[in-house]
Protein backbone atom coordinates (compact mmCIF):
# COMPACT_ATOMS: atom_id res chain seq x y z
CA UNK A 1 0.00 0.00 0.00
CA UNK A 2 0.73 3.61 -0.62
CA UNK A 3 2.07 6.06 2.25
CA UNK A 4 2.69 9.31 2.28
CA UNK A 5 5.02 11.78 5.11
CA UNK A 6 5.25 14.92 5.42
CA UNK A 7 8.06 15.03 7.58
CA UNK A 8 7.18 19.25 8.74
CA UNK A 9 4.42 19.55 10.61
CA UNK A 10 4.87 23.68 10.90
CA UNK A 11 6.74 26.18 8.92
CA UNK A 12 7.13 29.83 9.26
CA UNK A 13 8.88 31.99 6.75
CA UNK A 14 8.95 35.63 6.12
CA UNK A 15 6.73 36.87 3.24
CA UNK A 16 9.23 37.23 -0.17
CA UNK A 17 11.57 34.88 1.27
CA UNK A 18 11.67 31.17 -0.51
CA UNK A 19 9.70 28.00 0.68
CA UNK A 20 10.47 24.34 0.16
CA UNK A 21 7.74 22.10 1.95
CA UNK A 22 9.20 18.17 1.87
CA UNK A 23 6.90 15.27 0.81
CA UNK A 24 8.08 11.65 0.90
CA UNK A 25 6.14 9.05 -0.75
CA UNK A 26 6.25 5.04 -0.43
CA UNK A 27 5.31 2.67 -3.44
CA UNK A 28 6.41 0.31 -5.45
CA UNK A 29 5.69 1.36 -8.72
CA UNK A 30 5.87 5.15 -10.42
CA UNK A 31 2.93 7.26 -8.35
CA UNK A 32 0.72 9.57 -9.20
CA UNK A 33 1.69 13.12 -6.88
CA UNK A 34 -0.02 15.43 -5.76
CA UNK A 35 -0.39 18.91 -3.77
CA UNK A 36 -3.22 20.20 -2.73
CA UNK A 37 -3.84 23.81 -0.29
CA UNK A 38 -6.18 24.02 2.26
CA UNK A 39 -7.00 28.06 3.23
CA UNK A 40 -8.77 28.34 6.38
CA UNK A 41 -12.76 27.12 5.99
CA UNK A 42 -12.02 25.91 2.97
CA UNK A 43 -12.25 22.47 1.03
CA UNK A 44 -8.77 21.37 -0.46
CA UNK A 45 -7.86 23.14 -4.02
CA UNK A 46 -5.26 21.16 -5.84
CA UNK A 47 -1.67 23.04 -6.78
CA UNK A 48 -0.19 20.77 -9.45
CA UNK A 49 -0.03 17.39 -9.96
CA UNK A 50 2.73 14.43 -11.64
CA UNK A 51 1.63 11.48 -13.91
CA UNK A 52 4.76 11.05 -16.17
CA UNK A 53 7.11 12.77 -17.98
CA UNK A 54 9.22 16.57 -16.86
CA UNK A 55 10.17 15.81 -13.47
CA UNK A 56 9.59 19.61 -12.76
CA UNK A 57 6.11 20.09 -12.56
CA UNK A 58 4.53 23.37 -12.46
CA UNK A 59 1.67 24.51 -10.55
CA UNK A 60 -0.94 27.51 -10.16
CA UNK A 61 -0.31 30.26 -7.62
CA UNK A 62 3.80 30.49 -8.76
CA UNK A 63 4.52 26.99 -7.10
CA UNK A 64 6.17 23.91 -8.74
CA UNK A 65 7.22 20.99 -7.56
CA UNK A 66 9.63 18.18 -8.19
CA UNK A 67 9.45 14.24 -8.75
CA UNK A 68 12.53 12.53 -7.44
CA UNK A 69 12.55 9.12 -8.03
CA UNK A 70 15.69 7.89 -6.34
CA UNK A 71 14.71 9.79 -3.46
CA UNK A 72 10.81 8.97 -3.31
CA UNK A 73 10.21 12.69 -2.96
CA UNK A 74 7.88 15.05 -4.33
CA UNK A 75 9.28 18.60 -2.73
CA UNK A 76 6.74 21.53 -3.22
CA UNK A 77 8.85 25.00 -3.79
CA UNK A 78 7.91 28.94 -4.68
CA UNK A 79 10.84 31.47 -4.89
CA UNK A 80 8.74 34.57 -2.97
CA UNK A 81 5.96 33.77 -0.75
CA UNK A 82 3.22 35.92 -0.35
CA UNK A 83 1.29 36.65 2.97
CA UNK A 84 -1.85 35.05 1.07
CA UNK A 85 -0.18 31.97 1.07
CA UNK A 86 -0.60 30.78 4.89
CA UNK A 87 -2.74 27.58 4.79
CA UNK A 88 -2.05 23.74 5.31
CA UNK A 89 -0.27 22.42 2.23
CA UNK A 90 -1.08 18.17 1.81
CA UNK A 91 0.81 16.07 -0.52
CA UNK A 92 -1.34 12.95 -1.79
CA UNK A 93 0.15 9.93 -3.73
CA UNK A 94 -2.21 7.71 -5.94
CA UNK A 95 -1.88 4.78 -7.43
CA UNK A 96 -2.40 3.46 -10.57
CA UNK A 97 -3.98 -0.32 -9.34
CA UNK A 98 -6.01 1.50 -6.73
CA UNK A 99 -9.03 2.86 -9.02
CA UNK A 100 -8.13 7.14 -8.00
CA UNK A 101 -7.83 6.66 -4.72
CA UNK A 102 -5.50 9.30 -2.77
CA UNK A 103 -3.39 8.42 0.35
CA UNK A 104 -2.67 12.20 2.17
CA UNK A 105 0.31 13.08 4.11
CA UNK A 106 -0.55 14.45 7.47
CA UNK A 107 -0.06 18.32 6.44
CA UNK A 108 2.55 21.15 6.97
CA UNK A 109 0.82 24.42 8.02
CA UNK A 110 2.86 27.32 6.51
CA UNK A 111 2.72 30.38 8.26
CA UNK A 112 3.57 33.87 6.92
CA UNK A 113 5.61 36.72 8.89
CA UNK A 114 5.60 39.82 7.41
CA UNK B 1 -23.58 27.50 -5.66
CA UNK B 2 -20.59 25.67 -4.77
CA UNK B 3 -19.80 22.39 -7.19
CA UNK B 4 -19.87 19.87 -3.73
CA UNK B 5 -22.05 21.24 -1.29
CA UNK B 6 -21.88 19.65 2.49
CA UNK B 7 -24.43 20.38 5.14
CA UNK B 8 -24.42 21.12 8.17
CA UNK B 9 -21.31 23.41 7.88
CA UNK B 10 -20.94 23.21 11.55
CA UNK B 11 -22.80 20.69 14.32
CA UNK B 12 -22.44 19.44 17.96
CA UNK B 13 -23.65 16.46 19.10
CA UNK B 14 -23.69 14.33 22.02
CA UNK B 15 -22.21 10.83 23.04
CA UNK B 16 -24.36 8.25 21.38
CA UNK B 17 -26.50 10.49 19.06
CA UNK B 18 -27.16 9.37 15.80
CA UNK B 19 -26.29 12.33 13.16
CA UNK B 20 -26.30 12.43 9.44
CA UNK B 21 -23.56 14.53 7.19
CA UNK B 22 -24.94 15.54 3.93
CA UNK B 23 -22.92 15.73 0.44
CA UNK B 24 -24.31 17.13 -2.73
CA UNK B 25 -22.61 17.61 -6.17
CA UNK B 26 -23.59 19.54 -9.63
CA UNK B 27 -20.37 18.35 -11.28
CA UNK B 28 -21.70 14.92 -12.58
CA UNK B 29 -19.00 13.24 -11.17
CA UNK B 30 -19.71 9.02 -10.96
CA UNK B 31 -17.27 8.98 -7.80
CA UNK B 32 -17.71 9.96 -4.54
CA UNK B 33 -15.33 10.30 -0.95
CA UNK B 34 -15.94 10.48 2.84
CA UNK B 35 -13.03 11.76 4.36
CA UNK B 36 -11.96 13.10 8.09
CA UNK B 37 -8.95 14.88 8.51
CA UNK B 38 -7.38 15.20 11.63
CA UNK B 39 -4.38 17.87 12.95
CA UNK B 40 -0.88 15.57 11.80
CA UNK B 41 -3.11 12.73 10.52
CA UNK B 42 -4.14 14.29 6.78
CA UNK B 43 -7.32 13.43 5.22
CA UNK B 44 -8.36 9.79 5.56
CA UNK B 45 -10.80 7.65 3.66
CA UNK B 46 -13.63 6.70 5.50
CA UNK B 47 -15.88 5.43 2.95
CA UNK B 48 -16.47 5.43 -1.13
CA UNK B 49 -18.75 5.15 -3.69
CA UNK B 50 -17.68 4.85 -7.81
CA UNK B 51 -21.19 4.64 -8.26
CA UNK B 52 -24.99 4.22 -6.82
CA UNK B 53 -24.75 0.44 -6.32
CA UNK B 54 -20.97 0.58 -5.19
CA UNK B 55 -20.27 1.38 -1.56
CA UNK B 56 -16.78 0.53 -0.68
CA UNK B 57 -15.15 0.83 3.09
CA UNK B 58 -12.44 2.98 3.27
CA UNK B 59 -9.53 2.76 5.89
CA UNK B 60 -11.36 3.71 9.07
CA UNK B 61 -14.88 2.56 8.63
CA UNK B 62 -15.69 1.68 11.71
CA UNK B 63 -18.58 3.36 13.62
CA UNK B 64 -19.37 4.85 10.02
CA UNK B 65 -21.82 4.12 7.89
CA UNK B 66 -22.86 5.44 4.29
CA UNK B 67 -25.89 5.80 1.54
CA UNK B 68 -25.45 7.02 -1.86
CA UNK B 69 -28.93 8.22 -2.65
CA UNK B 70 -28.62 9.52 -5.75
CA UNK B 71 -25.65 10.25 -8.09
CA UNK B 72 -25.23 13.29 -6.87
CA UNK B 73 -25.81 12.56 -3.14
CA UNK B 74 -23.75 10.62 -0.51
CA UNK B 75 -24.68 10.81 3.12
CA UNK B 76 -22.11 9.88 5.67
CA UNK B 77 -23.91 8.62 8.86
CA UNK B 78 -22.39 8.52 12.66
CA UNK B 79 -24.93 5.83 13.80
CA UNK B 80 -23.60 6.40 17.96
CA UNK B 81 -21.14 9.67 18.11
CA UNK B 82 -17.87 9.14 20.48
CA UNK B 83 -16.25 12.33 21.45
CA UNK B 84 -12.82 10.31 18.83
CA UNK B 85 -15.46 11.11 16.15
CA UNK B 86 -14.71 14.63 16.23
CA UNK B 87 -13.25 16.20 13.06
CA UNK B 88 -13.60 17.59 10.35
CA UNK B 89 -15.20 16.02 7.65
CA UNK B 90 -15.27 16.53 3.79
CA UNK B 91 -16.85 15.02 1.02
CA UNK B 92 -15.03 14.56 -2.67
CA UNK B 93 -16.02 13.69 -6.07
CA UNK B 94 -13.93 12.42 -9.06
CA UNK B 95 -14.83 11.67 -12.86
CA UNK B 96 -14.32 7.68 -13.20
CA UNK B 97 -10.55 7.32 -14.47
CA UNK B 98 -9.58 10.48 -13.54
CA UNK B 99 -7.67 11.83 -10.25
CA UNK B 100 -9.54 15.50 -10.75
CA UNK B 101 -11.02 15.39 -7.21
CA UNK B 102 -13.14 17.96 -5.86
CA UNK B 103 -13.58 18.54 -2.29
CA UNK B 104 -16.49 20.38 -0.43
CA UNK B 105 -15.93 22.93 1.84
CA UNK B 106 -16.02 20.70 4.60
CA UNK B 107 -18.29 19.65 8.17
CA UNK B 108 -17.10 20.45 11.26
CA UNK B 109 -18.30 18.22 13.63
CA UNK B 110 -17.83 18.20 18.12
CA UNK B 111 -18.93 15.56 19.64
CA UNK B 112 -19.57 16.05 23.51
Amino acid sequence: AQSVTQPDIHITVSEGASLELRCNYSYGATPYLFWYVQSPGQGLQLLLKYFSGDTLVQGIKGFEAEFKRSQSSFNLRKPSVHWSDAAEYFCAVGAYNAGNMLTFGGGTRLMVKP
Amino acid sequence: DADVTQTPRNRITKTGKRIMLECSQTKGHDRMYWYRQDPGLGLRLIYYSFDVKDINKGEISDGYSVSRQAQAKFSLSLESAIPNQTALYFCATSPQGNYGYTFGSGTRLTVV
